[in-house]
């Protein structure tokens, strides 16, 4: 089975700074997607970033990207020029690519902090 | 607003009830994911229907049950209910339910069992 590890339960950024979130997964699938989600005290779910696993370029939205590392498992999402409606909670998130896969395994989330 | 509708937005129920959460997807999705997210267990995957039918099956108990109905929206059901399950559960939406697709999130239902 897939995991996803969020190591980081908090972090914090100054606004207009740059801050990186760490993500690995376990997987012993070739071909997979990558995403990282925003759950902002609303609740709702949103989709920040997603990264597919067979594209060696890393994926990019705005002030958003991700780092992606498939040797070593690794998709970390920098956020640049930190604004504070980026405060939420992130997760990071794996999906297998065939059969049944098309299930969501979330990480443990990291909650980040914007300070003005 | 990500199109999917969950009602009601807030539950709050004693041990050993049961209640329904309801979902109305996007238009035009013709499948829906149910995940319960809770302090414990962080955000599982529940359950997956697909036109009416079973498509995958995640961490469910058995005392919880779902269906889609032909008008696509969908029912949780969770019976005897014990104070772990009080949780956010999110259902979500997409075209499909293939792994390419974009998933849309509700904004959950608050459930607390006290």
């Amino acid at each position: 089975a897939q995991t996803v590890t969020q190591s980081q339960p908090e972090m914090s950024v100054q606004e207009a700074e740059t801050v990186t979130l760490s993500c690995t997964y376990d997987t012993s699938e070739s071909d997979y997607y990558l995403f990282w989600y925003k759950q902002p005290p609303s609740r709702q779910m949103i989709l920040v970033i997603r990264q597919e696993a067979y594209k060696q370029q890393n994926a990019t939205e705005n002030r958003f990207s991700v780092n992606f590392q498939k040797a070593a498992k690794s998709f970390s999402l920098k956020i640049s020029d930190s604004q504070l409606g980026d405060a939420a909670m992130y997760f990071c998130a794996y999906r297998s690519s065939g059969g049944s896969g098309s299930r969501l395994t979330f990480g443990e989330g990291t909650q980040l902090t914007v300070n003005p | 607003d990500s199109g999917v509708t969950q009602t009601p937005k807030h539950l709050i129920t004693a041990t050993g009830q049961r209640v329904t959460l309801r979902c109305s997807p996007r238009s035009g999705d013709l499948s829906v994911y149910w995940y319960q997210q809770s302090l414990d267990q962080g955000l599982q995957f529940l359950i997956q229907y697909y036109n009416g039918e079973e498509r995958a099956k995640g961490n469910i108990l058995e005392r919880f049950s779902a269906q889609q109905f032909p008008d696509l929206h969908s029912e949780l059901n969770l019976s005897s209910l014990e104070l772990g399950d009080s949780a956010l559960y999110f259902c979500a939406s997409s075209v499909g339910g293939q792994s390419n697709e974009k998933l849309f999130f509700g904004s959950g239902t608050q459930l607390s069992v006290l």
